[in-house]
């Protein structure tokens, strides 16, 4: 069984770009959460989404957004890039929606903004 | 690979040693913890996790502890290896899944 997977492992933008990152939860599942991990920091929520809806935002600007789409697949956008927005962005799937809280999370997508 | 924490607590053990790491979670309503492993460059790897309803579990080679009383939680690895080395998280939850994890702490275990 594959876990969560993410696209890209790396990406470079400069500031006010705008950039897209990808995650495939793990097989057959529903609910995507998205999570930043600035450097020397633990990982703060961004986004949950189950069954395509936003279940939970955390404390970031409107510049970010996401979606989930009919196969759980989801995307995170973040417009008008910022330095402080480089980071490793993570994604995190439950093993078995509704059977644990469990989270398990995707190799992550580095991201740098010059 | 990049180091994910360059200022975090740092616990220096020997290798066949046991190691405790402790962590203070904030939300006294908090029903569920997890404890993670994080290698330079990668996402957090799930080493164990507790409810609240218990004060003890127990995997291979590691055992978790919750004290509600103080808020506090703490990891121990019996048999310390190299391959141990990492940061490790302990993150909260409440109700729909949103993980608040805690500072972490940096484990380097020498041979």
């Amino acid at each position: 069984d594959a876990g969560v997977t993410q696209s890209p492992t790396h990406l470079i933008k400069t500031r006010g770009q705008q950039v897209t990152l990808r995650c495939s939860p793990i097989s057959g599942h529903k609910s995507v959460s998205w999570y930043q991990q600035v450097l020397g920091q633990g990982p703060q929520f961004i986004f949950q989404y189950y069954e395509k809806e936003e279940r939970g935002r955390g404390n970031f600007p409107d510049r970010f957004s996401a979606r989930q789409f009919p196969n759980y697949s989801s995307e995170l956008n973040v417009n008008a890039l910022l330095l402080g927005d480089s980071a490793l962005y993570l994604c995190a799937s439950p093993p078995a929606s509704g059977v644990t809280d469990t989270q398990y999370f995707g190799p992550g997508t580095r991201l740098t903004v010059l | 690979g990049e180091s994910v924490g360059l200022h975090l607590p740092t616990l220096s053990v020997q290798e066949g040693d046991n190691s405790i790491i402790n962590c203070a979670y904030s939300n006294s309503a908090s029903d569920y913890f997890i404890w993670y492993k994080q290698e330079s460059g990668k996402g957090p790897q799930f080493i164990i996790d507790i409810r609240s309803n218990m004060d003890k579990r127990q995997g291979q080679r590691v055992t978790v502890l919750l004290n509600k009383t103080v808020k506090h939680l703490s990891l121990q690895i019996a048999a310390t290896q190299p391959g141990d080395s990492a940061v490790y998280f302990c993150a909260e939850t409440l109700g729909f899944q949103k993980l608040v994890f805690g500072t972490g702490t940096r484990l380097l275990v020498s041979p």
